[in-house]
């Protein structure tokens, strides 16, 4: 089965403070995908970030990125100098060569505190 | 270059009546595909579509549920005769090829009294 885990239901961190989000995934593919969303209260779905299993290099876009570990199929979202606006919820999800679909974590909601 | 649309944004109904969902991907993008996200969870697969032809409809329920991708006009989510627990966000994204980056619309918040 493959299936994605965000352990940490909430979260919190002051602004300009860094925070990190974790998020495990199990697949027996070797090609697949993983990717940030980020829902805000307008419930929009965002894009944050994307990962390519094969590169081993880690995906960043500006104040985000994720620590891959692929052996431990792990892809955590570091968010550094926390802003207001990254107030959300935020899933974790990665799909495969093989499937059509996107799975995707239960979501960890973050709330940045002034 | 305009986003994936999604309309309505809002959307009431009685049980037993039936709902209409659209999804007009991003300009230049032929795969479509339909999420279901219920309350405090995350977006569940339903199905996946490129013009004229369903892919992949094995997240979707048998009965009641269905898709459409015509070769005009935007992407049709249809339910029938609906019931409370169909009441959702229904999120529609597109891609240009089958691997690459979904972007999501809006969503449509569907609730059924």
């Amino acid at each position: 089965a493959q299936t994605v885990t965000q352990s940490q239901p909430e979260m919190s961190v002051q602004e300009a403070e860094t925070v990190t989000l974790s998020c495990t995934y199990d697949t027996s593919e070797s090609n697949y995908y993983l990717f940030w969303y980020k829902q805000p209260p307008s419930r929009q779905m965002i894009l944050v970030i994307r990962q390519e299993a094969y590169k081993q290099q880690n995906a960043t876009e500006n104040r985000f990125s994720v620590n891959f570990q692929k052996a431990a199929k792990s892809f955590s979202l570091k968010i550094s100098d926390s802003q207001l606006g990254d107030t959300a919820m935020y899933f974790c999800a990665f799909m495969t060569n093989n499937n059509n679909d996107m799975r995707f974590g239960a979501g960890t909601r973050l709330t940045v505190k002034p | 270059n305009a986003g994936v649309m999604q309309n309505p944004r809002h959307l009431v109904r009685r049980r037993g009546q039936e709902a209409r969902l659209r999804c007009s991907p991003m300009k230049g993008h032929s795969h479509v595909y339909w999420y279901r996200q219920l309350p405090e969870e995350g977006l569940k697969f339903m199905v996946y579509l490129q013009k004229e032809n369903i892919i992949d409809e094995s997240g979707m329920p048998k009965e009641r549920f269905s898709a459409e991708f015509p070769k005009e006009g935007p992407s049709i989510l249809r339910i029938q005769q609906v019931v409370r627990g169909d009441s959702a966000a229904y999120f529609c994204a597109s891609s240009v090829h089958r691997q690459e980056t979904q972007y999501f619309g809006p969503g449509t918040r569907l609730l059924v009294l």
